[in-house]
């Protein structure tokens, strides 16, 4: 039974550039949340992708956005990149729309230089 | 006020050692209370999730909840060296909200 899985493991880039990160979920989970770590603190909440839809979202700006696809796969793309978007990028997937048991991926751990 | 406070640590114990970890929040909405375990530039792993009050008892850990005074524990009994990691609780409604962290060291 597969597990969460996020590609690329690590990605640099330059402040400016866009970025492309993909999660797949665990196998039956319909939903995908996405997280952002920075070092030395706890996940922070972007946004919940459910039946294609953005239905929750962090308090993160419209640089942040997201897809889910119809096998509920799901993309976080970030545009104009800040040193400050340098973190581990966490995507969690469940089942049915709001929290419930979340199972994380190993994360992308994005570096903005 | 951050909506879950949790002491980053880092805590020491011995192995065999009794941990207990703790939180407090401040989000009464709270539905939801989940405890991870996180390595070292890993993704966190869900090791207990409880929405009610009381004790859950899960092998070597009991998750706590206190809704009354919004305090959340978790005891690890026998402590081992593989337990070193840190560990994340988390309160969730419409969202998960996660604690910094809480950096545990078991030595031998």
């Amino acid at each position: 039974d597969a597990g969460v899985t996020q590609s690329p493991t690590h990605l640099i880039k330059t402040r400016g550039q866009q970025v492309t990160l993909r999660c797949s979920p665990k196998s039956g989970h319909d939903t995908v949340s996405w997280y952002q770590q920075a070092l030395g603190q706890g996940p922070q909440f972007i946004f919940q992708y459910y039946e294609e839809e953005e239905r929750q979202r962090g308090n993160f700006p419209d640089r942040f956005s997201g897809h889910q696809f119809p096998n509920y796969s799901s993309e976080l793309n970030v545009n104009a990149l800040l040193l400050g978007d340098s973190a581990l990028y966490l995507c969690a997937s469940s089942l049915g729309q709001g929290t419930h048991e979340q199972y994380f991926g190993p994360g992308t751990r994005l570096t903005v230089t | 006020q951050k909506e879950v406070e949790q002491d980053p640590g880092p805590l020491s114990v011995p192995e065999g050692a009794i941990v207990s970890l703790n939180c407090t929040y401040s989000n009464s909405a709270f539905q939801y209370f989940m405890w991870y375990r996180q390595y070292s530039r890993k993704g966190p792993e869900l090791l207990m999730y409880t929405y009610s009050s009381g004790n859950k008892e899960d092998g070597r850990f009991t998750a706590q909840v206190d809704k009354s005074s919004k305090y959340i524990s978790l005891f690890i009994r026998d402590s081992q060296p593989s337990d070193s990691a840190t560990y994340l609780c988390g309160g969730g409604g419409n969202k998960l909200t996660f604690g910094t962290g809480t950096q545990l060291k078991v030595e031998l």
